[in-house]
């Protein structure tokens, strides 16, 4: 059984760019939640996507945005990037209906 | 709407000491609780949930947490602490079915030997 992946690892950026973040779901996990996690605090929770459509969000601008793909894979597009986006970004799976999230190991993003 | 608090940002025991880790939760319908653990530079591993039935409930590496509905609270301990236990721990909750789970801000917990 193959985890939650994301890529890349890392990543630096700069101010008023764009950033696409990509993440492989679990297995047979139909359902895509990402995190914000700033440093030394609690991931935040962006949005969540089942079957390709966003299922929820939370208080984040639009310029954050995502997509989930047939395979269940999903990606984070961040536009118009501010300083303040620099932060671990987290990606969890699921199936729906169940409370057990599995997370990815996180994409660290600096914006510079 | 939902929140967590997690008592003491940084926790220091000696290997061998009690672990106890606080959370403390707000919830406008029946919680769903989790606690997380993160070593540096990794993501998140669940270490245990509750969600219904036995209020106590135990995870992996032998820690446990009991749920506490009078309280609204849902602390985490472990009888014995290892040194490879140093990490972030997390306390969520959520609604059912695991939907927008809402984090606390952590508590960094230190091991001396």
């Amino acid at each position: 059984e193959t985890g939650v992946t994301q890529s890349p690892t890392h990543l630096i950026k700069t101010r008023g760019q764009q950033v696409t973040l990509r993440c492989s779901s679990q297995s047979g996990h139909n359902t895509v939640s990402w995190y914000q996690q700033a440093l030394g605090q609690g991931p935040q929770f962006i949005f969540q996507y089942y079957r390709e459509e966003e299922n929820g969000r939370g208080n984040f601008p639009p310029r954050f945005s995502g997509l989930q793909f047939p395979n269940y894979s999903s990606e984070l597009n961040v536009n118009a990037l501010e300083l303040d986006d620099s932060a671990l970004y987290l990606c969890a799976s699921s199936l729906s209906g169940q409370e057990t999230q599995y997370f990815g190991p996180g994409t660290r993003l600096l914006v510079l | 709407a939902q929140s967590v608090t997690q008592l003491g940002s940084h926790v220091s025991v000696s290997e061998g000491a009690l672990v106890l880790l606080r959370c403390n939760y707000s919830s406008s319908v029946p919680p769903y609780l989790f606690w997380y653990v993160q070593y540096p530079n990794q993501g998140l591993q669940l270490l245990l949930k509750y969600t219904t039935g036995a209020t106590l409930v135990k995870g992996i590496n032998g820690f446990e947490a009991e749920f506490k509905k009078s309280e609204t609270s849902f602390h985490l301990t472990k009888p014995s602490a290892h040194m490879s236990d140093a990490a972030e721990y997390f306390c969520a909750v959520s609604e059912s079915g695991g939907f927008k789970t809402i984090f606390g801000a952590g508590t960094r917990l230190f091991v001396k030997a």
